[in-house]
This record gives C-alpha cells, sequence and structure tokens, in this order.
C-alpha cells in the first residue's frame, strides 16, 4: 500500500547550521507530496505543496525535490534558525480527497542559539 | 480571524463520561476531519465528512462518534471516555480537492483521567 517515510527525531542542530530531513514515499499512484510544519501550541499548517514530479517547492528558506526516480522529497534548509524549532510532516496525497493523505510520523527539529 | 477554531483546548474527562469536542470553521469549505495526535504516531484521522448532517469513518473511528449539523461546524463525540482516548485533536477543514491545502484548528488537548 501507499507509505511515508521520514527521518526519527529529535534532530538537534545549533543556530546557522544546515538541515536535511529525509522522506521517502511508497505509490504506484501519481501523488501530490506535501510538507506541513508544526510549531509548538499551534496545528499543522502548510510550508509548501510539490503536485508534479522533478519539481521543487519552497518557503520561508526550505525547499524539497519531488523525486520520482528515487521516490523521495527530501526537506532542506541550509541554515536554520531557532524559530524553526517545530515538529516537520512529510505527507503523500492526490489520491481521490484529502481523506487518503498519507502522513509521515513527523520529525522534531529543536535548533539551539 | 482564525479561520478553524476548536473548543474546548483543554479538558480533563473522567473514565466512562461523554466528551464533545467542537470545530467552527469560516473557510467555507465542505470537507472537515478529525484528527488524533499521539507521540510516536503522527496525525491519525477519526472521521470526516464532506456535507452537513453527513459523517465519514476514517482509519481510526472506533470509540467515537462524529456530529455535521451545518456546514460551518463538526463535532467530535467520546460517548464513554477511556484512558488510551487522551491525546491531542485537531479539526482541520479543506475544498477536499485532491492535493488541496488542510487547514488546521489550534488543536484539543484531553485527559482522560
Amino acid at each position: 500500500g501507499d507509505s511515508v517515510t521520514q527521518t526519527k527525531g529529535p534532530v538537534t542542530l545549533s543556530e546557522g547550521t544546515s538541515l536535511t530531513v529525509n522522506c521517502s514515499y511508497e505509490t504506484k499512484q501519481y501523488p501530490t507530496l506535501f510538507w506541513y510544519v508544526q510549531y509548538p501550541g499551534e496545528g499543522p499548517q502548510l510550508l509548501f505543496k510539490v503536485p508534479k514530479a522533478n519539481e521543487k517547492g519552497s518557503n520561508r528558506g526550505f525547499e524539497a525535490t519531488y523525486d520520482k526516480g528515487t521516490t523521495s522529497f527530501h526537506l532542506q534548509k541550509a541554515s536554520v534558525q531557532e524559530s524553526d524549532s517545530a515538529v516537520y510532516y512529510c505527507v503523500l496525497g492526490g489520491f481521490g480527497d484529502n481523506s487518503k493523505l498519507i502522513w509521515g510520523l513527523g520529525t522534531s527539529l529543536v535548533v539551539n542559539p | 480571524e482564525a479561520a478553524v477554531t476548536q473548543s474546548p483546548r483543554s479538558k480533563v474527562a473522567v473514565t466512562g463520561g461523554k466528551v464533545t469536542l467542537s470545530c467552527h470553521q469560516t473557510n467555507n469549505h465542505d470537507y472537515m476531519y478529525w484528527y488524533r495526535q499521539d507521540t510516536g504516531h503522527g496525525l491519525r484521522l477519526i472521521h470526516y465528512s464532506y456535507v452537513a448532517d453527513s459523517t465519514e469513518k476514517g482509519d481510526i473511528p472506533d470509540g467515537y462518534k462524529a456530529s455535521r449539523p451545518s456546514q460551518e461546524n463538526f463535532s467530535l463525540i467520546l460517548e464513554l471516555a477511556s484512558l488510551s482516548q487522551t491525546a491531542v485533536y485537531f479539526c482541520a477543514s479543506s475544498d477536499g480537492y485532491s492535493g488541496n491545502t488542510l487547514y488546521f484548528g489550534e488543536g484539543s488537548r484531553l485527559i482522560v483521567v
């Protein structure tokens, strides 16, 4: 069946260092890929989405490329800030309606000043 | 001006008691969802609805009921609360189309004692 696997957290970094959160997916369909972010005390919110293979999404300095060849959608940021501390979810969608979203387990990022 | 609001934000309930979590959206979205968040499990879909007066089971519906009396309102009902239902619950809305964004509320923290 469809599935998403992402880096198991927590990931702890110092400000100014680079971030990669791995996300791999399995599906026989043609998904839309999402990254959602959840800040402490809030609900998840969309970071960005990419509906087409080989395209890149980006927002707030984060980016990810929808790589159909390796079935990956790794989240990267060149220089993290303390305010980036949050939980990041890789999500597989585009299958009919949004009741069929496949959520990764989330990766907690802690950025120390 | 939050578009998805949940109440209560926090609740302590007694085992065997009835709990109702409420959600209100002003996005004019047809679809609404209830998710449960637990450490190690990420987000799991409990119930959803795409039209008033109708609800659908998600991935973990056992022990929960849902009610959608209007497009704007969606409730999650625990008729007999159990310890295992201690979690954070999130309501979300979307226009339902494949690949589109979910908009989440801030969550309701439920502790069953």
